[in-house]
Parts: C-alpha cells; structure tokens; sequence
C-alpha cells in the first residue's frame, strides 16, 4: 500500500488565493518531498524538507513537517492559473540494507481559476 | 539541460507481446527508480537501482517484469507477456543519493496501452 495520503483529493479555488494541500504518511522517514504534475508530463521536484525540520519556504510555496503526527503540508501563496495541477507528496525512508526509496502519495488534483 | 530520458513516449500492443521501455538517467547520478502510475493505483515503485544493482523491486511483479541496468547510461523495464491491465504510464527517475539527501528528477514517462 502507499506510503502517503494527501487530502483533499481535489481542490478548486480563484487565482490570488492560498492552496493549501496535506499530507499524512504511515512510517518514520528522513525527508518528504513534494512535487508537482502537469496533466500528461512527468513531475517536478518543488522542495524537500528533512525530518529534522519544521518548515521550509521556497518562492510561494511554505512547506511545514510534523513528524509527531506523520503530516506535512504544502502550502501555495497567491495561486495562479499556472498552478494548475496535480501535487504529490514521497517520503524516503532507509531500507536495512542502508538505501533509500521513495514512496509517493495519492495526489491532490488542484484548479485554480482565472 | 540534464534531464531523464525515456523512449518510446508512447506504446500500443497486443496482448501477449513482449515491451521493453528504455531510460537514460542524468549523467553522474547513481540511483534510478521505476514508477508505474494508474488512476486507480496512483504512483506505485515498481523497482530501484543504486550504482547499477536491484536494491529493491518488490513492487514488481516477477513473473512477467524484469528491470536492468545494462550500463550506467541505460535502464530498461521488460514486461513479457503483457497483458491489458499493465496499461499505464511508466516513469524512470534518476537520482544523486547523498547524506541522506536527494531529489528524484523524473522522465515524461512511457504511455503504454495494452489491447
């Protein structure tokens, strides 16, 4: 079974507004990662966060790690039409054998109207 | 501009023949991850390879997949026979493990129709 569950799985709001997209994951992990997919491309990597921190910011995006409550979030500032699209949250988490693997969540499937 | 490359972008087959899927991981990385996404299983790990070796591909069914990293330049995805419900879209990712510490840059994916 997946790793990660985001909610909600679809969200629609009007551009300039904030998106804000959850994660929650089942296993203790060293970092969670979100990324985004445009409709019929691969994804994107958008930011990582370790497990040690609480919160990270890149541009408009604002990542915060609960690690007590195996939740993250990612949120979007002053959407825009262009931030139209699937996001996904992957954790990693070390196998016995000292490697890594990254498994990804559900998606939230996010419209932003112009 | 690196990037991961997969052929073909997109397949069509018969039931029962035999698909091979091709990535060409960005120079220099040492990790490469096979992802099969669904719209009912969302993104699955199919298998991953670290300095060319299976670490893990638990996620695969053994009976028909088969992943390899003949060289350091190409990793290949095997499905044979194939059958209608392994439609989907196949993506390869390829990653520089540090620290404990990556970012998984993913190809645009193979999209494979199996009739």
């Amino acid at each position: 079974s997946q790793q990660g569950e985001e909610d909600p799985q679809a969200l629609s709001i009007q551009e300039g507004e904030n998106a804000t997209m959850n994660c929650s994951y089942k296993t203790s992990i060293n970092n969670l990662q979100w990324y985004r997919q445009n409709s019929g491309r691969g994804l994107v990597h958008l930011i990582l966060i370790r497990s040690n921190e609480r919160e990270k910011h890149s541009g408009r995006l604002r990542v915060t790690l609960d690690t007590s409550k195996k939740s993250s979030s990612l949120l979007i500032t002053a959407s825009r039409a262009a931030d139209t699209a699937s996001y996904f949250c992957a954790t990693d988490s070390f196998g016995t054998s000292g490697t890594y693997k990254y498994i990804f969540g559900t998606g939230t499937r996010l419209k932003v109207l112009a | 501009d690196a990037r991961v490359t997969q052929t073909p972008r997109h397949k069509v087959t018969e039931m029962g023949q035999e698909v091979t899927m091709r990535c060409q991981p960005i120079l220099g990385h040492n990790t490469v991850f096979w992802y099969r996404q669904t719209m009912m299983q969302g993104l699955e790990l199919l298998a991953y390879f670290r300095n060319r070796a299976p670490l893990d591909d638990s996620g695969m069914p053994k009976d028909r997949f088969s992943a390899e990293m003949p060289d350091a330049t190409l990793a290949t995805l095997k499905i044979q026979p194939s059958e209608p419900r392994d439609s989907a879209v196949y993506f390869c990712a390829s990653g520089l493990a540090k620290q404990g510490r990556t970012e998984a840059f993913f190809g645009q994916g193979t999209r494979l129709t199996v009739v």
